[in-house]
């Protein structure tokens, strides 16, 4: 039984580039919930998808980050135009269904590093 | 507004020690949950417990035990007899009533030396 998948684990990207970073739930999981650990620091939530749908995306700044969770695939994070201060571990954590009850299991993170 | 800290960044301890992480909440909500997660240098992260509001059983799971105690906003985390291999930041979490996100604190890194 697989768990929260993400790839790449390591991305390497100059400012001005975009960077997407794919994250695909454990199976029987349909929502998915992205967070970004800067260096030195605790896990800041960012959005949460359900499948086509964004629920709750009061987490992700409004300029040049964007997230979906298409019908089919894993879910995407995608950040353009990247700059130094994006640098940090997004990770993605799936549960089987939504609400604060349910456990949020993560997956392995991306690290992401802008020069 | 919902806030978890952990006050401690770091702590060092020699093997076969006992540690204790603390963790204090704060939340308006009367119906939340809290947990604790294992981020080790590899760092992925790993689940290790979730407690609901309503049960304040401490728990023991091996090695590990949870105390929860409401009068104090606290959930604070015990390793007996520590080993190399709990070397990691700890994080608590909450999740309150009406909200999807996980609210967590800044962490405790535990260096367990042998």
């Amino acid at each position: 039984n697989a768990g929260v998948m993400q790839n790449p684990r390591h991305l390497v990207r100059r400012r001005g580039q975009e960077a997407r970073l794919r994250c695909s739930p454990m199976k029987g999981h349909s929502h998915v919930y992205w967070y970004r650990q800067l260096p030195e620091e605790g896990l800041k939530f960012m959005v949460y998808l359900q499948k086509e749908n964004i629920i709750d995306e009061s987490g992700m700044p409004k300029e040049r980050f964007s997230a979906e969770f298409p019908k089919e695939g894993p879910s995407i994070l995608r950040i353009q135009q990247v700059v130094r201060g994006d640098s940090a571990a997004y990770f993605c954590a799936s549960s089987p269904l939504g609400g604060f009850q349910e456990t949020q299991y993560f997956g392995p993170g991306t690290r992401l590093l802008v020069l | 507004a919902q806030k978890v800290t952990q006050a401690q960044t770091e702590i060092s301890v020699v093997e076969k020690e006992d540690v204790t992480l603390d963790c204090v909440y704060e939340t308006r909500d009367t119906t939340y949950y809290l947990f604790w997660y294992k981020q080790p240098p590899s760092g992925e992260l790993v689940f290790l417990i979730r407690r609901n509001s309503f049960d304040e059983q401490n728990e023991i799971s091996g090695r590990y035990s949870w105390n929860f105690q409401k009068s104090t906003s606290s959930f604070n985390f015990t390793i007996t007899a520590s080993q190399v291999v709990d070397s990691a930041v700890y994080f608590c979490a909450l999740g309150g009533y009406n909200t999807d996100k996980l609210i967590f604190g800044t962490g405790t890194r535990l260096q367990v030396f042998p």
